[in-house]
């Protein structure tokens, strides 16, 4: 079956550090990979998205690049604000499966 | 266009107790998707609505569980009686189309004491 393999958290950095997010993943067929990201207090937000292999997928100073010769799809983002402080969660869409198929989620804490 | 919203927000009962969650969809998103992250957990499927016609419950964790969305509109998601182990934050989600993004709503935060 499907699966995501996201890096265990938390994470916590400081303001204008650099992020890395790895995720990983499991699938049949040529699944669709995206980045949400939840807010404290608030719902899952799509943040990016790649549907096709070398697909860079980008919002908010976030990447992320589909990689199927090393099935990932790690999230980047070159400076951390505190407001970017967030649960992060790896996700892909298989249609064999038709549904999300999620990883664990990072906490990812930003200080000042 | 409004996003998806769910109601309610937050719902603390008791074991034994019966819980109806409401997810309203966006306007014109035929496929409607129930999710949970249980106790920090992954987030996982629990089942998708095309209109009102359920395409896949595989995910649903037993018969305490049940939803509807009749008319191809709302859906509703009870469960009863509710046991301590359906704690969590239910997700619902929708898109125009299967093979689309999905769009979530905030969530409802169930506990059960």
């Amino acid at each position: 079956g499907n699966s995501v393999t996201q890096m265990e958290g938390p994470v916590t950095l400081s303001e204008e550090a650099f992020l890395t997010i790895n995720c990983t993943y499991t699938a049949t067929g040529y699944p669709s990979l995206f980045w949400y990201v939840q807010y404290p207090g608030e719902g899952l937000q799509l943040l990016l998205k790649a549907t096709k292999a070398d697909d860079k997928g980008s919002n908010k100073g976030f990447e992320a690049t589909y990689r199927k010769e090393t099935t990932s799809f790690h999230l980047e983002k070159g400076s951390v604000q505190v407001s970017d402080s967030a649960v992060y969660f790896c996700a892909l869409y298989s249609g064999s499966a038709r549904q999300l198929t999620f990883g664990s989620g990072t906490q990812l804490t930003v200080l000042p | 266009e409004a996003g998806v919203t769910q109601f309610p927000s937050h719902s603390v009962i008791e074991k034994g107790q019966t819980v109806t969650l409401r997810c309203d969809p966006i306007s014109g998103h035929d496929n409607l998707y129930w999710y949970r992250r249980v106790m920090g957990k992954e987030i996982k499927f629990l089942l998708h609505f095309v209109k009102e016609s359920k395409q896949d419950e595989s995910g649903m964790p037993n018969n305490r569980f049940l939803a509807e969305r009749t008319g191809g509109t709302y859906s509703t998601l009870k469960v009863q009686p509710a046991e301590l182990e359906d704690s969590g934050v239910y997700f619902c989600a929708s898109s125009r189309g299967q093979q689309e993004t999905q769009y979530f709503g905030p969530g409802t935060r169930l506990l059960v004491l």
